[in-house]
């Protein structure tokens, strides 16, 4: 069964960085993309972006391209969300999930089938 | 980039049926049969109830239902249970290969 770990929960100031992480185990790693997803406070889920890990190909939504980084760690399994000034506005719990990548056989897989347990992040000043 | 319309909230008694729409574009969900569904209890993570329109992942109770109808899709609830009080939210891949979610709708169950 698919397992996703998420690091624990983060209190930043403004301005400050931070890096959020992800850690795929009990399936083959290059076959999952990972998807972050966003849920503010008491609002709805909100799609920010996706890592293929079998080539870190990237694509983001437009509400957080430039103001954040995905990036993966193959030797680990494990796939980061990286700010490099954290805002208020990124208050927010972080979930990861897998997306199966497009096969011969399946075709394309565009759902998330596991998700991470969340990571609450906090920007205060 | 638009999110896709959802009601705020649906309530039904137990054993009702209930349907919660999906409302987007020709560029989201009009545009592919990749919508799925996800329901969230409190303090939860979410979980894949529909994919592709109207599949469900094994272990997904059948009362569980999706369709679509162009640019809407819909989730039905059939029999509805106590256990099914939950916030659930649509989601589309869109033509410039990323993803919307719906706005959300919280199931009350009387």
């Amino acid at each position: 069964e698919v397992q996703l770990v998420q690091s624990g929960p983060e209190m930043k100031k403004p301005g400050e960085s931070l890096r959020i992480s992800c850690q795929g185990s009990a399936y083959s790693f290059n076959k999952y993309l990972i998807n972050w997803v966003r849920q503010m406070p008491e609002r709805g889920l909100e799609w920010l972006g996706r890592i293929a890990p079998s080539d870190s190909y990237t694509n983001y939504s437009p509400s957080i391209q430039g103001h954040a980084t995905i990036s993966v760690d193959k030797s680990t399994s494990t796939v980061y969300l990286q700010w490099n000034s954290v805002q208020a506005s990124d208050t927010a719990i972080y979930y990861c999930a897998t997306e199966r990548e497009y096969d011969t056989l399946t075709g394309y897989h565009n759902w998330f089938d596991s998700w991470g347990q969340g990571a609450l992040v906090t920007v205060s000043s | 980039q638009s999110v896709l319309t959802q009601p705020a909230s649906v309530s039904g008694s137990p054993g009702q049926s209930i349907t919660i729409s999906c409302t987007g574009s020709s560029d989201d969900v009009g545009y592919y049969n990749y919508v799925s569904w996800y329901q969230q209890h409190p303090g939860k993570a979410p979980k894949l109830l529909i994919y592709d329109v109207s599949n469900r992942p094994s272990g997904v109770s059948s009362r569980f239902s999706g369709s679509k109808s162009g640019n809407t899709a819909s989730l039905t609830i059939s029999g509805l249970q106590a256990e099914d009080e939950a916030d659930y939210y649509c989601n589309s891949y869109t033509s410039i290969s990323t993803y919307v979610f719906g706005t959300g709708t919280k199931v009350t169950v009387l």
